[in-house]
């Protein structure tokens, strides 16, 4: 059974800082992951996606994730926050031969000024 | 704008009630996902369809049902409504329902039960 866990429900960083937000999954095959984020008061939009290829996978505005599988992480960085980053971020996946995906908790991200 | 749209945006009903939600997707989109967003289950996949077959299944209740229509466009029924059921309810598309796609979501339609 596929699964997804986000450490952390809520994470503040200062403004210029690193941002790191944590995921894990189990997934008895090869997964597919995603990370989305959602603005107040709006649906989520892609920020990046590992299908296979390059473990390291670069997205939107400025972000990252890697892909270890040895530790069955997915975790989302990006090297310094900017106010516009405030929003949640919800990581996902989906088990290849499979059609649903399943959605972390979200992890809310507040950025200090 | 990511291309689907949902209509109402906005819906305020009674309990015991029936609804119905409506989602256009993407043009080109063949596949077409439903979701509940609520504050104590979070984001939660209710059901997929692909081309007006369903495809996929989640956490959907028996009094709650969709279906896909030729023109692709996407309804999701609720019916004899409880509070529990509030909720945002977002529709996403993809260009085919495959595991790798990418799911482009509509803006949603908040749900509010009294």
């Amino acid at each position: 059974a596929q699964s997804v866990t986000q450490l952390g429900s809520h994470v503040s960083v200062s403004e210029g800082a690193l941002v790191l937000l944590r995921c894990n999954y189990s997934s008895s095959v090869p997964p597919y992951l995603f990370w989305y984020v959602q603005y107040p008061n709006q649906g989520l939009q892609l920020l990046l996606k590992y299908t296979t290829g390059a473990t390291l996978v670069k997205g939107i505005n400025g972000f990252e994730a890697e892909f270890k599988k040895s530790e069955t992480s997915f975790h989302l960085t990006k090297p310094s926050a900017h106010m516009s980053d405030a929003a949640e971020y919800f990581c996902a996946v989906r088990s290849s031969g499979t059609y649903k995906y399943i959605f972390g908790t979200g992890t809310r991200l507040k950025v200090l000024a | 704008d990511s291309g689907v749209t949902q209509t109402p945006k906005h819906l305020i009903t009674a309990t015991g009630q029936r609804v119905t939600l409506r989602c256009s997707p993407r043009s080109g989109d063949l596949s077409v996902y439903w979701y509940q967003q609520s504050l104590d289950q979070g984001l939660q996949f209710l059901i997929q369809y692909y081309n007006g077959e369903e495809r996929a299944k989640g956490n959907i209740l028996e009094r709650f049902s969709a279906q896909q229509f030729p023109d692709l466009h996407s309804e999701l029924n609720l019916s004899s409504l409880e509070l529990g059921d509030s909720a945002l309810y977002f529709c996403a598309s993809s260009v085919t329902g495959d595991s790798g796609n990418e799911q482009f979501f509509g803006p949603g339609t908040r749900l509010t039960v009294l």
